[in-house]
């Protein structure tokens, strides 16, 4: 089983509509939840970002964290077709001393589309 | 804006040839990293470095991937010899430790092993 799942979708929506993208994890010592958006045949793109539990609005995003769940997701309001893209749900941990410290884990991504 | 710079943005080889992918990280970040994508995978972490040092190359097939940095300005992924199974796009992604969260990727070096 994977640190990290993420449903694949895809999804399609009509524009306006809100999504909901989540993943799901196990690994009690991440601390930081990052949402990564992926245009076709480019890099990931930062987002959103998350530290512990809780809600953070930027606009038409809102990420929500709830740790006790180990469940994250990400809401797009008003979903505009320049949203279309793969989004990636990543996680880091930071163990004081470890190799891990920093290194992001991801999620498989879900494929949106928002269609006129 | 600063950017990552991976070099080249696409290749095509043979099977059994060398291939090198190379990464500019953005000046003053620490912390590199080498990821591959594919459809069935998703992003998989090839290997991580800290100051040009390697802290975690676990997920990287030893016999045949190497990843270095010989200076802070560059970042090396070398296959050899390729396969095809290798096929995949490869991203390169930088950042300072201290903003964990803030690593930028690079657009990728998309390979083809035939």
């Amino acid at each position: 089983q994977k640190e990290v799942e993420q449903d694949p979708g895809p999804l399609s929506v009509p524009e306006g509509a809100i999504v909901s993208l989540n993943c799901t994890y196990s690994n009690s010592a991440f601390q930081y939840f990052m949402w990564y958006r992926q245009y076709s045949r480019k890099g990931p793109e930062l987002l959103m970002y998350t530290y512990s539990s809780g809600n953070k609005e930027d606009g038409r995003f809102t990420a929500q964290v709830d740790k006790s769940s180990k469940y994250i997701s990400l809401f797009i309001r008003d979903s505009q077709p320049s949203d279309s893209a793969t989004y990636l749900c990543a996680m880091s941990a930071f163990l004081a001393g470890g190799t891990s410290y920093g290194k992001l884990t991801f999620g498989q991504g879900t494929i949106l589309t928002v269609h006129p | 804006d600063a950017r990552v710079t991976q070099t080249p943005r696409h290749k095509v080889t043979e099977m059994g040839q060398e291939v090198t992918m190379r990464c500019q990280p953005i000046l003053g970040h620490n912390t590199v990293f080498w990821y591959r994508q594919t459809m069935m995978q998703g992003l998989e972490l090839l290997a991580y470095f800290r100051n040009r040092a390697p802290l975690d190359d676990s997920g990287m097939p030893k016999d045949r991937f190497s990843a270095e940095m010989p200076d802070a300005t560059l970042a090396t992924l070398k296959i050899q010899p390729s396969e095809p199974r290798d096929s995949a796009v490869y991203f390169c992604a930088s950042g300072l430790v201290t903003a964990n969260y803030g690593y930028t990727f690079g657009s990728g070096t998309r390979l083809t092993v035939v």
